[in-house]
């Protein structure tokens, strides 16, 4: 089993649409969670941090589930520009090394 | 403000060939440093990092090689490159001491031949 799997997509969504998707991870003591951004062929980017108690960032809501061991991002409002893959990332408890999933894959069309 | 440079940009080598990428982190003393391949439409796997000069952990056993010459300076080299070599290499940072995000360089773009 994969430490952090997520569903390559693509997702395909109308613009304006909203879509959310899910990340599981294997090692019930992680502590640290993030969601990147990457672009094709582009460095991934850090988007947002993810608080055990969820957190907000304009159209980019960030769940923890820590009882199932998911995270989850959801897009509101969904742009052009938000078409890219998006990497789900979590600390592990010792050290300080970050495990990345394989990447959910969003395509945003007009 | 934290900068993070990699060079090459691209780079083609035929099969057998040494390599040499270059990692720098300007803005900070003595970060953590990271080297990460990413195969074509795979996800990241961690090669390397450093938490101080001449400290190189390995993550997995490889053709490739990481060597820290000085605090914020990493190198990632090859004595003969191998087909399976190919992929998109990524230098990240992050501070030490703190359960801390890490930020990611450009990247070098490797194809060998």
């Amino acid at each position: 089993r994969k430490e952090v799997e997520q569903d390559p997509g693509p997702f395909n969504v109308p613009e304006g649409a909203t879509v959310a998707f899910n990340c599981t991870y294997s090692n019930s003591a992680s502590q640290s969670f993030f969601w990147y951004r990457q672009d094709c062929r582009k460095e991934p980017k850090l988007l947002m941090s993810v608080y055990s108690s969820g957190n907000e960032d304009g159209r980019f809501t960030a769940q923890l589930n820590r009882a199932s061991q998911y995270i989850s991002l959801l897009i509101r409002d969904s742009k052009l520009s938000d078409s890219a893959t998006y990497l789900c990332v979590v600390n592990e408890a010792a050290g300080n090394k970050l495990t990345f999933g394989g990447g959910t894959r969003v395509l945003v069309k007009p | 403000s934290q900068t993070i440079h990699q060079w090459p940009a691209t780079l083609v080598q035929p099969v057998g060939s040494p390599l040499s990428l270059e990692c720098t982190v300007e803005g900070t003393s003595n970060p953590n440093l990271y080297w990460y391949r990413q195969a074509a439409g795979r996800g990241l796997q961690l090669l390397f990092y450093s938490v101080g000069i001449g400290q190189i952990s390995s993550e997995v056993p490889q053709n490739l090689s990481a060597s820290r010459p000085q605090d914020r300076q990493f190198i990632l080299s090859s004595k003969k490159l191998l087909l399976s070599d190919s992929g998109f290499y990524l230098c990240a940072w992050n501070r030490a001491g703190v359960k801390d995000t890490q930020y990611f360089g450009p990247g070098t773009r490797l194809t060998v031949l």
